[in-house]
């Protein structure tokens, strides 16, 4: 299968800042990535889709202005969480889908490894 | 009513049990089904996408009834390993919107 990693892994930081978390697919071109958030015993919530060059689609009642989402090429796509406050610590995955080939099934949404943000 | 609904559990069964989990989706016009795993603190992991015939993966089999809007998997033998949060998926919607729609996830833990 396809490998996405996700940086950092865990983040712990001061109210009031800005936290930026990157994914990327290693060994695919992904036109299409996926932001998810999770709270504790909750499903997946998607937050935003974003496509390679054009400006992220946002869920409903997803702050598009707190969360900026960039893809500015097939193989990366960022989260920045502005302002963190502490309701914002949560795990955020990212999940990327590929260009249709062959190798992946087009449907399949590739996961990155999430990463565990604490807002204190 | 919730797009997709399971029963969050949990499901507490010996090794060897045959266990079963449903999930209700609301839309009828949705496009793909999905069975995915996910561990405690990790990401999902893709287990099974689901197909109109119905498909087995060795111990698992997944059943798709369009008519009464749900999908089922089964797990037959079960194995330690198994204890998980499944979560079933639905995508509403073809074409360019590819959009997943999650359910809350059945928690199986299996038991010795």
């Amino acid at each position: 299968g396809a490998v996405v990693s996700q940086h950092p892994s865990w983040v712990i930081c001061k109210s009031g800042t800005s936290v930026k978390i990157e994914c990327r697919s290693l060994d695919f071109q992904a036109t299409t990535m996926f932001w998810y958030r999770q709270f504790p015993k909750q499903s997946l919530m998607l937050m935003a889709t974003s496509n390679e060059g054009s400006k992220a689609t946002y869920e409903q009642g997803v702050e598009k202005d707190k969360f900026l989402i960039n893809h500015a090429s097939l193989t990366l796509s960022t989260l920045t969480v502005t302002s963190a406050h502490p309701e914002d610590s949560s795990f955020y995955i990212c999940s990327a889908r590929g260009v249709a080939s062959g190798a992946l099934d087009y449907n399949e949404q590739f996961f990155g490894p999430g990463t565990r943000l604490t807002v204190l | 009513r919730k797009e997709v609904e399971q029963d969050p559990g949990p499901f507490n069964v010996p090794e060897g049990a045959t266990v079963a989990f449903n999930c209700t989706y609301s839309n009828s016009a949705s496009q793909s089904f999905f069975w995915y795993r996910q561990d405690c603190r990790k990401e999902p992991k893709l287990l099974m996408s689901v197909y109109s015939s119905g498909n087995e993966d060795g111990r698992f089999t997944a059943q798709l009834n369009r008519a009464s809007q749900y999908i089922s998997l089964l797990i037959r033998d079960s194995k330690l390993s198994d204890s998980a949060t499944y979560l079933c998926v639905v995508k509403p919607y073809a074409g360019n919107n590819r959009k997943l729609i999650w359910g809350l996830g059945t928690s199986l833990a299996v038991n010795p």
